[in-house]
């Protein structure tokens, strides 16, 4: 596709239920981001993934929180036994090359956990 | 640890000139990004300094000094669809392999008014 895409864009669950996020980069970017974003702050880095490899997990919050890329493209971000405070906007982002400081973000995904 | 600070708003009128500056403490750097960010919508790429100095993109210009850990974002003829917020987003080391790990702060909500 043309951008980043996510889905879904909004998901409501109950506390204590296992929720998945998916990413669909843009076709031919190496590398992929997962953000986490709360109102009226700016994105909070979870994990990247260059290629189908893990680099950077140092940002996800407990072990709740896993995510893969498989195949080096579409990525899942999974968060289990869900509790009120993952409420939020998940972004996922996307970027060509690994130096240039630009990340191309979807419209998100937002997570209300009742 | 690691600190950003910019300020937290800033109003201004059509025609007008900003600048957004943005000071930072991290363990490691490798170059500063700036994003723009719409109410409602995802995070866009504007500029990134990797070396000191003046970048200019149109009407944006980005700033990098690292001996002072400081940048600014200058925003000049301001327009209304300037009205966002905007990002620092210092670049950092990752855990195991080149990649853009970016951190954000909290973020600097511009006003335009006519």
């Amino acid at each position: 596709g043309a951008g980043v895409s996510q889905s879904p864009r909004y998901k409501v669950t109950k506390r204590g239920q296992d929720v998945a996020l998916r990413c669909d980069p843009i076709s031919g970017h190496v590398s992929l981001y997962w953000y986490r974003q709360a109102l009226g702050q700016g994105p909070e880095f979870l994990t990247y993934f260059n290629y189908e490899a893990q680099q950077d997990k140092s940002g996800l919050p407990n072990d709740r929180f896993s995510a893969e890329r498989p195949e080096g493209s579409i990525s899942t971000l999974t968060i289990q036994r869900t509790e009120q405070r993952d409420s939020a906007m998940y972004r996922c982002a996307s970027s060509k090359s690994q130096d240039t400081g630009e990340l191309f973000f979807g419209e998100g995904s937002r997570l209300t956990v009742l | 640890g690691q600190s950003l600070e910019q300020p937290s708003e800033v109003t201004a009128v059509e025609g007008a000139i900003v600048q957004i500056n943005c000071t930072y403490q991290t363990s490691g750097f490798y170059g500063l990004s700036w994003y723009q960010q719409h109410d409602g919508g995802a995070p866009t790429f504007l500029s990134y300094n990797a070396l000191d100095g003046l970048e200019e993109t149109g009407r944006f210009s980005s700033f990098l000094s690292r001996s002072d850990s400081y940048g600014y974002l200058l925003l000049q003829e301001l327009q209304m669809k300037d009205s966002a917020s905007y990002f620092c987003a210092p670049r950092l080391p990752p855990i195991k392999a080149a990649g853009n790990k970016l951190t954000f702060g909290g973020g600097t909500r511009v006003l335009v008014k006519p």
